[in-house]
């Protein structure tokens, strides 16, 4: 079984501050990674992936993530926030288990960032 | 290039109504995933696509859930006898996934969804 738990509904955070998005993990193997955004009305959208090799990975508009084995995390980050970064972030995990590379995906976090 | 596309982008029915959704993956997708979410929720896994068949379909709640990918693009998710506990938006992924592989690890691009309300 696999599953990602975001401990925050909602960040708050100033524009220009560093901003942090917080996602665990629990998978029974070595997990695949991902942080996708949702803006009002629109698809999600992937912002980077986690599969192998450096831990630190740099995706779309700035962000960031760091995946950190012994902690089972994935934090998301973004060193200076921006008004337009306001959207809902949802954090999955997949697993190769009986052929399939099905995500599943935290329940997901507003972010608002206040001018 | 064109993205997901989903239509009705609202579809509201009476319980116990047949209702069809559709979805219109990127072209050269050979991955599709539909997925449903509810408020407050983060997307759903319902069934996944290889090509014209359904590698796993391990998420549809019931028998009055179904899906068809007939011709390895376009895909319709049926719902029978309508609840209305199955008002929610259902989201279209697809996905370049490798032929013969049950699914990648490759990012899914989301269509806007279908909100369907059942009153």
């Amino acid at each position: 079984a696999q599953s990602v738990a975001q401990p925050e509904d909602q960040v708050n955070v100033a524009e220009g501050n560093p901003l942090t998005v917080k996602c665990t993990y629990s998978v029974s193997g070595n997990p695949y990674l991902f942080w996708y955004v949702q803006y009002p009305n629109r698809g999600l959208q992937f912002l980077l992936k986690y599969i192998t090799g450096d831990n630190l990975v740099k995706g779309s508009y700035g962000f960031e993530a760091e995946f950190n084995k012994s902690q089972t995390s994935f934090h998301l980050k973004k060193p200076s926030a921006l008004v337009s970064d306001s959207a809902l972030y949802f954090c999955a995990v997949s697993l190769r288990s009986g052929g399939s590379y099905i995500p599943t995906f935290g329940r997901g976090t507003s972010l608002i960032v206040h001018p | 290039g064109a993205g997901v596309s989903q239509t009705p982008s609202n579809k509201v029915t009476e319980k116990g109504k047949y209702v069809e959704l559709r979805c219109d993956p990127i072209s050269g997708h050979t991955a599709l995933y539909w997925y449903r979410q509810s408020l407050g929720q983060g997307p759903e896994f319902l069934i996944y696509f290889q090509g014209t068949g359904a590698a796993d379909d391990s998420g549809l709640p019931n028998d009055r859930f179904f899906a068809v990918r007939p011709e390895g693009s376009v895909s319709t998710l049926k719902i029978q006898r309508t609840e209305r506990g199955d008002s929610a938006v259902y989201l279209c992924a697809s996905s370049p996934g490798l032929a013969g592989n049950r699914g990648s690890y490759n990012e899914q691009f989301f269509g806007p969804g279908t909100r369907l309300t059942v009153l």
